[in-house]
């Protein structure tokens, strides 16, 4: 299936832990997204990647590093997880530069920390 | 700065009843507006998007509608069915290649 795909999908860990999701689209897609959906549900992009270079990078803390190894993966990982961290992650990927932008996401990665 | 936002914030109508529902956003240098549909716990699912030169787009019973120097969208559901209720999300592109999204309208159809 062609699709943007997300592992793992839940993820339940403690305080200062290291963790990584792994992102993977097989669209032919060129960019790739990070997103984060809190507890109000409220979507907010947190990184993008285009072709393998950071082209976005929001207000977010240095303990969020994404790494883009292709252009068909793009992986976050977060250091020293804290309680705040719990949300929904969602990876995404749009179509070329030059064509109208259409994200398609990933189904999310829910990750609580204890 | 970009800010969207929809209204309502939720919705409960009775089956077949058609509805609309709203997004303004406060910056209208936009490239394209897209809404989208999230079911509990899954991802979004990408359902019209309107380039900017564009006024409305349709898919079945969806008809979208962008008004973009009043910075007005509308999504308007036709014969509504229990299988619409989620939530749907409307989001802006601008420059950058950067979607701002609102808060969401969760619609619940009840049979």
């Amino acid at each position: 299936d062609t699709a943007v795909s997300q592992t793992p999908k839940y993820l339940v860990t403690q305080m200062g832990n290291d963790k990584s999701i792994k992102c993977e689209q097989n669209l032919g897609h060129d960019t790739m997204y990070w997103y984060k959906q809190d507890s109000k549900k409220f979507l907010k992009i947190m990184f993008s990647y285009n072709n393998k270079e950071l082209i976005i990078n929001e207000t977010v803390p240095n303990r969020f590093s994404p790494k883009s190894p292709d252009k068909a993966h793009l992986n976050l990982h977060i250091n020293s997880l804290e309680l705040g961290d719990s949300a929904v992650y969602f990876c995404a990927s749009s179509s070329p530069s030059g064509e109208p932008l259409e994200q398609y996401f990933g189904p999310g990665t829910r990750l609580t920390v204890t | 700065k970009q800010e969207v936002t929809q209204i309502p914030a939720a919705l409960s109508v009775p089956e077949g009843e058609n509805l609309v529902l709203n997004c303004s956003f406060t910056d209208s240098a936009i490239y394209n507006l897209q809404w989208f549909r999230q079911d509990p716990g899954k991802g979004l699912t990408s359902l019209l998007l309107i380039q900017s030169s564009q006024r409305e787009q349709t898919s079945g019973r969806l008809n979208a509608s962008l008004d973009k120097s009043s910075g007005r969208s509308t999504l308007y559901i036709a014969a509504s069915q229990p299988g619409d209720s989620a939530t749907y999300l409307c989001a802006v592109e601008t420059s950058g290649s950067r979607l701002t999204f609102g808060e969401g309208t969760q619609l619940t159809v009840n049979p």
